[in-house]
């Protein structure tokens, strides 16, 4: 998976708690991107970065924040899961932009009960 | 209406087959094609990207696009059971990644 990490890996939480996930890559690439992956609606960005503590919002950031102090880490915070939030995340890191491929890491699978 | 329509599937196969994969698309400014494979429980990676229309051919793997009828392709020749995998295509404009819209996904199963 191109030298990047997600943690945890599965997770299990209540509606209401806060949960952060982290994205660790050995890369040194400056793009950072978090998607969330359902079914019926594939793969959808929900907050990327562009170097650090710069980032942006996805498709569907709403509920979401993100946070990048170092080149390597990228955090996605849910200050207040919800059962809507149940799914997969990726965290995907590319050279550029306009590059035509993202590395992805191995996914978190996150449940809101 | 969704940007990218795929079919998910699921769709088997004998080894040995030609396997098409097929997306449709409803914005014409989407410049760069790309297809990921996605074995269960991993990251997706990605196998081919193409810029524009026109073909392009990797091994047993061709990409197709077709701009006037805002229709791509995947081709899988001589099919194999580690290409059983779920197919994505993605798309995107000028503008850059955080534009990068995906298909669903279409389950393949090779079976031997």
């Amino acid at each position: 998976d191109a030298g990047i990490t997600q943690s945890p890996r599965h997770k299990v939480t209540e509606t209401g708690t806060p949960v952060t996930l982290r994205c660790h890559q050995t890369e040194n690439h400056r793009y950072m991107y978090w998607y969330r992956q359902d079914p019926g609606h594939g793969l959808r960005l929900i907050h990327y970065s562009y170097g650090v503590k710069d980032t942006d919002k996805g498709e569907v950031s709403d509920g979401y924040s993100v946070s990048r102090s170092k080149t390597e880490d990228f955090l996605l915070t849910l200050e207040s899961a919800t059962s809507s939030q149940t799914s997969v995340y990726f965290c995907a890191i590319s050279e550029s932009p306009t590059y035509n491929e993202q590395f992805f890491g191995p996914g978190t699978r996150l449940t809101v009960l | 209406q969704k940007e990218v329509e795929q079919d998910p599937g699921p769709l088997s196969v004998p080894e040995g087959a030609i396997v098409s994969l097929n997306c449709t698309y409803s914005n014409s400014a989407f410049q760069y094609f790309m297809w990921y494979r996605q074995y269960s429980r991993k990251g997706p990676e990605l196998l081919m990207y193409t810029y524009s229309s026109g073909n392009k051919e990797d091994g047993r793997f061709t990409a197709q696009v077709d701009k006037s009828s805002k229709y791509i392709s995947l081709f899988i020749r001589d099919s194999q059971p580690s290409d059983s995998a779920t197919y994505l295509c993605a798309m995107r404009d000028q503008t850059g990644a955080n534009n990068l819209f995906f298909g669903t996904g279409t389950r393949l199963t090779v079976i031997p």
